[in-house]
């Protein structure tokens, strides 16, 4: 069975700050991996997504993801945060012809101004 | 185009009661899937249905079932409410295909459920 793996529950930085947000996932197969966030009090939204091609992918708000097949993982990054990227993140993946997403626990993230 | 669309919002209920909520998905979306959301558990899936066939489900009791009608609103239902099923409920609708080419999903705000 599929299952994702956050390794940070909650992480803490200051503006300006790099951020990395780690995933790893359990499938042995071809996947498709994706990004959402949860910002306070709005619905979870696509950050971005990986299906196939180049392995770094870019997604709004400056954010990117890079797949790394022989690790697993699929990890969040952005060189410079801000205030506003205050939020939870969710990664998830699916088995192409899968009809679920599977989404890992969530990293809270917490921007001081 | 409008969004994801959950209602109840909020509700509370007892113990042993049942709860039905609803979901109305973007318009032209076909498949829709349930999640439950809990603080330190992330998301869990609940169930999914495209074209009113549930197409998978994930590993929760009996109690939750779902069903879609021909206009792909869908509606969850749980029975013999226990205090664990306290969540939030999301509903995220997406224009996959049986291929499922696009993998995007568009979320509900949710209906947070108070089980006392």
């Amino acid at each position: 069975a599929q299952s994702v793996s956050q390794h940070n529950h909650h992480v803490i930085l200051s503006e300006a700050a790099s951020l990395e947000l780690g995933c790893n996932y359990s499938y042995g197969g071809t996947v498709n991996l994706f990004w959402y966030v949860q910002y306070p009090g709005q619905h979870l939204q696509l950050l971005l997504k990986y299906f196939s091609g180049d392995p770094l992918v870019k997604g709004i708000k400056g954010f990117e993801a890079e797949f790394i097949k022989s690790k697993f993982s699929f990890n969040l990054r952005k060189p410079s945060v801000q205030w506003s990227d205050t939020a939870e993140y969710f990664c998830a993946v699916n088995a192409p012809r899968d009809d679920k997403i599977i989404f890992g626990k969530g990293t809270r993230l917490h921007i001081l101004p | 185009k409008a969004g994801v669309t959950q209602t109840p919002r909020y509700l509370i209920k007892t113990r042993g009661q049942q709860v039905t909520l609803s979901c109305s998905p973007i318009s032209g979306h076909r498949s829709v899937s349930w999640y439950q959301q809990t603080p330190g558990q992330g998301l869990q899936f609940l169930f999914e249905y495209f074209s009113e066939t549930q197409r998978n489900k994930g590993n929760f009791p009996g109690r939750f079932s779902g069903r879609q009608f021909s206009n792909s609103r869908s509606e969850m239902n749980v029975s013999t409410l226990e205090l664990g099923d306290s969540a939030l409920y999301l509903c995220a609708s997406s224009s996959l295909t049986r291929e499922r080419d696009t993998g995007e999903l568009f979320f509900g705000e949710g209906s947070r459920l108070t089980v006392l």
